[in-house]
């Protein structure tokens, strides 16, 4: 079992440029959920994809978008980048009966 | 608006001695919560949950008490092991545990040997 994973792993990116970040989910889970975690602070939610829609959305513009596909996959896209969207962002799966929430290793993302 | 906080961002124990982690929320409709642990370089790993029924959870090690007059949860790590040396994360949830994950700040634990 592969668990979570996610691609890529870094990358940098400018200001005012656009990013998808991309997680394969667990083998069997069936929800992904999206998190950005800034240097020194805690995971904070971004939101959540179930069959293909988003179920829950946290504080965040509308500049972050996502996708979810046939398969489960997602894809998180950040347009018109701010120094701001810094961070490490995590993507986590679950499964039907809403067990605990697995997470990939994260892509780090800079902007400069 | 913090809804979970953990107000201790390090804790250094000696390897062998317990480590308790403290975790505080204010939200009253999270009825379940989590510790996750977190190395560098990795995603979080979930350690332990426990549901607002339950005041106390067992798991080898790790057990995690619940008060929920006081909205306070702590985990407890006996014996702890350099291993364990990482950041732990206190996570709360309206329902269940594969809903929105609201974190706490993370405490950073040290275990010397």
């Amino acid at each position: 079992d592969a668990g979570v994973t996610q691609s890529p792993t870094h990358l940098i990116k400018t200001r005012g440029q656009q990013v998808t970040l991309r997680c394969s989910p667990k083998s069997g889970h069936d929800t992904v959920s999206w998190y950005q975690q800034a240097l020194g602070q805690g995971p904070q939610f971004i939101f959540q994809y179930y069959e293909e829609e988003e179920r829950q959305r946290g504080n965040f513009p509308d500049r972050f978008s996502g996708h979810q596909f046939p398969n489960y996959s997602s894809e998180l896209n950040v347009n018109a980048l701010l120094l701001g969207d810094s961070a490490l962002y995590l993507c986590a799966s679950s499964g039907l009966m809403n067990t605990e929430a697995f997470f990939g290793q994260g892509t780090r993302l800079t902007v400069v | 608006d913090q809804q979970v906080k953990q107000n201790s961002p390090s804790l250094s124990v000696q390897e062998g001695r317990i480590s308790i982690l403290n975790c505080d929320y204010t939200n009253s409709m999270f009825d379940y919560f989590l510790w996750y642990k977190k190395y560098p370089a990795e995603g979080p790993t979930f350690l332990i949950s426990i549901s607002s029924i339950k005041d106390k959870n067992e798991d080898g090690r790790f057990t995690v008490f619940l008060n929920k007059s006081a909205k306070h949860l702590s985990l407890h790590i006996v014996p702890s092991q350099p291993g364990d040396s990482a950041v732990y994360f206190c996570a709360a949830s309206g329902n269940n545990a594969g809903n929105m994950l609201t974190f706490g700040g993370g405490t950073r634990l040290m275990v010397k040997p």
